[in-house]
């Protein structure tokens, strides 16, 4: 069974620039996570779907960052513009459900670097 | 802002001697959930223990759960340098309204020499 994807693996750009984000959940898996970790830190959730419906963005600076799961499957995270602190590694993750219970399942990440 | 906290923060052990890592955390819980993550695999879940459940144990690894002290123990048995990796507690918190999210600590950073 494949796991998460996500792409691209690295992504280098400068500051104030667009930058996106995609990731592929595991097939069947309704729930879907994007988290950002810094250096040294643990995870921190940005957004949950449920389906395609984003129903936990409280955590989501929405200022600059959009996300999107139009047909609740595959989903992509925007940032626009980049800011310095925005370097890190963003998480995808996806899960049977929304239930507290539930395995979460973590793709590779995605390291951004802003120059 | 972190509901758990890990210690030690760094844990270098020889290979065949076991490995304790501590979890703190700060409000009421359901669950709590161990993951580990290296640059092979990425982050992966280990094991998850219940509130009701005071121990918990899966091949070397063994989860201990003390709710009265909000606390939580991994233990290694038998590591392996395979073992080196961050392993990090998590725990549903409230997010707002009926919302929960995952929330982890900083992690322990476990080097397992050969």
């Amino acid at each position: 069974e494949a796991g998460v994807v996500q792409s691209p693996r690295y992504k280098i750009i400068e500051k104030k620039q667009p930058v996106a984000f995609w990731c592929n959940p595991i097939s069947g898996h309704n729930t879907l996570y994007w988290y950002l970790q810094n250096l040294g830190q643990g995870p921190e959730l940005l957004i949950r779907y449920e389906n395609e419906e984003a129903v936990d963005d409280s955590q989501l600076p929405k200022d600059r960052f959009s996300a999107e799961r139009l047909k609740g499957v595959d989903s992509t995270l925007k940032i626009q513009p980049a800011e310095l602190g925005d370097s890190a590694v963003y998480l995808c993750a996806s899960s049977a459900s929304g239930y507290t219970y539930n395995e979460q399942f973590f793709g590779p990440g995605t390291r951004l670097t802003v120059l | 802002s972190q509901q758990g906290e890990e210690d030690p923060q760094a844990l270098s052990i020889q290979e065949g001697e076991n490995a304790t890592m501590n979890c703190s955390y700060k409000t009421s819980i359901n669950n709590l959930q161990w993951y580990r993550q290296n640059s092979g695999r990425g982050l992966v879940h280990l094991i998850l223990i219940r509130s009701n459940e005071r121990e918990k144990h899966s091949g070397r690894l063994r989860v201990t759960l003390d709710t009265s002290k909000k606390s939580s123990s991994l233990l290694i048995t038998a590591s392996r340098a395979a073992d080196t990796a961050s392993y990090f507690c998590a725990s549903p918190r409230v997010s707002g309204g009926s919302n929960y999210k995952l929330t982890f600590g900083k992690g322990t950073l476990l080097t397992v020499n050969p």
